[in-house]
C-alpha cells in the first residue's frame, strides 16, 4: 500500500523557518518525482514545488522562490521542504503528492497544517 | 502563468442527475488536463489525467473531454459519494495550475 506521511508542520513566527517531511512507503521513491501543494485555509490548491527522481532538478512557484528549497533522500525514501521566511500567507496545509504521470499525482499524504502568526 | 477558470462556481443537482463541470484555460494546454476530487478534510484524489484517462479505480461515470483550452468534466449520473468540490489543473507548464473549483452540492 502507498503512504505518504507528511511531519514537521506547526505555528511559527512571520520570518521564521520550518522544515517539513514526507515519507514514502509502498513504491519505489527513487523512481518518481515528488511535488509539494498547498491549501490555504478555505481556499484552492496551489503547487509549491516540485523535485525530479534523483534530486538534480527542482521547480518553485514564483511566491516561494527564494525562500523554499526541496530535496529528498532516496536512502531514506523521504522528502523535504525547507521553508524560510515564512509570511502569513504562507499559513496553509501542506501536500506532499506524487504518481505514475508527473504533474497528475495520485498519491497523497494527509497534509501538514503550517500557521504562520504571531 | 496559465490561468484555468472553472463553471460554475457551485452545482446544485441530485442523485441520479448529470453533471457537467467547464474548465478553461487563458492557453492552450494541449491535453494536459487534470481533474481532482476533493472531500472537506481529504486530501485531493486524482479522477481523470490528460483530458480522458480515468486514474486506477476511478468508476466509468466519470468521464473527461476538449482539447486546447476548453474541457469538461461530465458526472454522469451522481451518486450520494460524488459531491465534493472538484478541481481541474494544467500540467502543460510550470508553474502547473489549479482552476479555482467547482462544489457539486445536493440540490
Amino acid at each position: 500500500e502507498v503512504q505518504l506521511v507528511e511531519s514537521g508542520g506547526g505555528l511559527v513566527q512571520p520570518g521564521g523557518s520550518l522544515r517539513l517531511s514526507c515519507a514514502a512507503s509502498g513504491f519505489t521513491f527513487n523512481s518518481y518525482w515528488m511535488d509539494w501543494v498547498r491549501q490555504a485555509p478555505g481556499k484552492g490548491l496551489m503547487w509549491v514545488s516540485r523535485i525530479n527522481s534523483d534530486g538534480s532538478s527542482t521547480s518553485f512557484a514564483d511566491s516561494v522562490k527564494g525562500r523554499f528549497t526541496i530535496s529528498r533522500d532516496n536512502a531514506k525514501n523521504t522528502l523535504y521542504l525547507q521553508m524560510n521566511s515564512l509570511r502569513a500567507e504562507d499559513t496553509a496545509v501542506y501536500y506532499c503528492a506524487s504518481g505514475r504521470v508527473v504533474g497528475a499525482p495520485d498519491y497523497w499524504g494527509q497534509g501538514t497544517l503550517v500557521t504562520v502568526s504571531s | 502563468e496559465i490561468v484555468l477558470t472553472q463553471s460554475p462556481a457551485t452545482l446544485s443537482l441530485s442523485p441520479g442527475e448529470r453533471a457537467t463541470l467547464s474548465c478553461r484555460a487563458s492557453q492552450s494546454v494541449s491535453s494536459y488536463l487534470v481533474w481532482y476530487q476533493q472531500k472537506p478534510g481529504q486530501a485531493p484524489r486524482l479522477l481523470i489525467y490528460d483530458t480522458s484517462n480515468r486514474a486506477t479505480g476511478i468508476p466509468a461515470r466519470f468521464s473527461g473531454s476538449g482539447s486546447g483550452t476548453d474541457f469538461t468534466l461530465t458526472i454522469s449520473s451522481l451518486e450520494p459519494e460524488d459531491f465534493a468540490v472538484y478541481y481541474c489543473q494544467q500540467r502543460s507548464n510550470w508553474p502547473l495550475t489549479f482552476g479555482g473549483g467547482t462544489k457539486v452540492e445536493i440540490k
